[in-house]
């Protein structure tokens, strides 16, 4: 069974950093392109970085890009979102995503960051 | 950045109506364009890939079509479960863009 399990969230204070990791099983992690997708409360999906097989390459949306890092380690089946300086906008609900056939396939349960003074 | 519109933003419906969810592209995209359904405290998930291929073990009441700039997911007979969020992505940049979503809400 394909499983996404983000962790690392919490509150964290504008200008400060936080590291998110998601944890796969249920498939050949290094295969696969992965993603980080984020959706503020009650408001709608955003796409925020995606990751080649090797992490030799990465995008990133324009209102992350210099302040968040994405990596993977194959060998630990784990993706990773370093978050520095934050937002008080950064506020939302953070999803990891594997991506097949140009769509994304399977998701993980989101993980909570909070950005607050 | 390719810009992803959808029309309505939100609509209200009957079981067994038929829905239709409009997206559209600021550039050609040809059939780079993905559907989601994301119901409340629910992670999305995947409906329809390439415009119009159905992902596996969705029901045959969904189907997509389009290409170039103008998309569109229809719900053939509306269902229950099918109360909820819809949004289109598209991957024909490196910058994989979201609509602003769709809401389906019980008339």
């Amino acid at each position: 069974e394909v499983q996404l399990v983000e962790s690392g969230g919490g509150l964290a204070q504008p200008g400060g950093s936080l590291r998110l990791s998601c944890a796969v099983s249920g498939f050949t992690f290094g295969s696969y392109w992965m993603h980080w997708v984020r959706q503020a409360p009650g408001k709608g999906l955003v796409w925020v970085s995606r990751i080649d097989l090797d992490g030799s390459s990465t995008t990133y949306a324009d209102s992350v890009k210099g302040r968040f890092t994405i990596s993977r380690d194959n060998a630990k089946n784990t993706l990773y979102l370093q978050m520095n300086s934050l937002r008080v906008e950064d506020t939302a609900f953070y999803y990891c995503a594997r991506e097949a056939r140009l769509a994304l396939d399977y998701w993980g349960q989101g993980t909570l960051v909070t950005v607050s003074s | 950045d390719i810009q992803l519109t959808q029309s309505p933003s939100s609509l209200s419906a009957s079981v067994g109506d038929r829905v239709t969810i409009t997206c559209r592209a600021s550039q050609s995209i040809s059939t780079y364009i993905n559907w989601y359904q994301q119901k409340p405290g629910k992670a999305p998930k995947l409906l329809i890939y390439s415009a119009s291929s159905l992902q596996s073990g969705v029901p045959s009441r969904f189907s997509g079509s389009g290409s170039g700039t103008d998309f569109t997911l229809t719900i053939r007979s509306l269902q229950f479960e099918d109360f909820a969020s819809y949004y289109c992505q598209q991957t024909y940049s490196a910058s994989r863009t979201f609509g602003p979503g769709t809401r389906v809400d019980i008339k």
